[in-house]
């Protein structure tokens, strides 16, 4: 089983919808959580930590659920900029390194 | 925000090169920086864990004598590809973290990446 686990897409949308992005985990050991962005040939860029009593920034909404080990992304009124790969990432306590998802593709259409 | 310098930002080399691909933190002092690559529609993958002033710490499946990193100052972090085959042709990416900020904060930052195309 994979340490995080996403939902790979594509996900392709039309402009002002409203796009969910799920994430699951494995070990019961992570302690911060994080969605990244990644444009195409580009690297990673943080979009938004997430707080386990969630936590909203703009259009994007993150949650956490640390009994089911579930992180979820909520982008309203979407944007054609907001076509990107958004990465799901989780760090583990007393770790240092990053463990990222496969990333979920995601086309606005206008 | 904390700024991480990589170059070059795209290689092409001859197959039985050796490629190095530098990493600067511009801003911060980073004593731990993290080498990752990345196919094409796939997710980044850790190849390595750079500590300063002592070895590396690779993942399963990395061969480090392949991938050669060095981390001789707080803020340059360098990895070389010897011996380079077409295989070896990927997106590598570079990471630092700016341990001024929290964990929950993130504080990781990437450099652009290099891409790599071995001929």
């Amino acid at each position: 089983r994979k340490e995080v686990e996403q939902d790979p897409g594509p996900f392709n949308v039309p402009e002002g919808a409203t796009v969910a992005f799920n994430c699951t985990y494995s070990n019961s050991a992570s302690q911060s959580f994080f969605w990244y962005r990644q444009d195409c040939r580009k690297e990673p860029k943080l979009l938004m930590s997430v707080y386990s009593s969630g936590n909203e920034d703009g259009r994007f909404t993150a949650q956490l659920n640390r009994a089911s080990q579930y992180i979820s992304l909520l982008i309203r009124d979407s944007k054609l900029s907001d076509s990107a790969t958004y990465l799901c990432v989780v760090n583990m306590r007393g770790a240092q390194k990053l463990v990222f998802g496969q990333g979920t593709r995601l086309t606005i259409n206008p | 925000g904390a700024v991480v310098s990589q170059h070059p930002s795209r290689v092409i080399c001859k197959s039985g090169t050796s490629v190095k691909i530098e990493c600067r933190s511009l801003d911060f002092q980073a004593t731990t920086m993290f080498w990752y690559r990345q196919f094409p529609k796939k997710s980044l993958m850790l190849m390595a864990t750079s500590n300063e002033g002592s070895k590396a710490t690779y993942e399963q499946g990395v061969e480090k004598d392949k991938f050669l990193i060095n981390h001789a100052s707080l803020t340059l972090s360098t990895l070389t590809v010897t011996s380079a085959h077409p295989e070896d042709s990927s997106f590598y990416i570079c990471s630092a973290r700016d341990t001024s900020l929290a964990q929950g904060q993130g504080g990781y930052t990437f450099g652009s990446g290099t891409r790599l195309t071995v001929v």
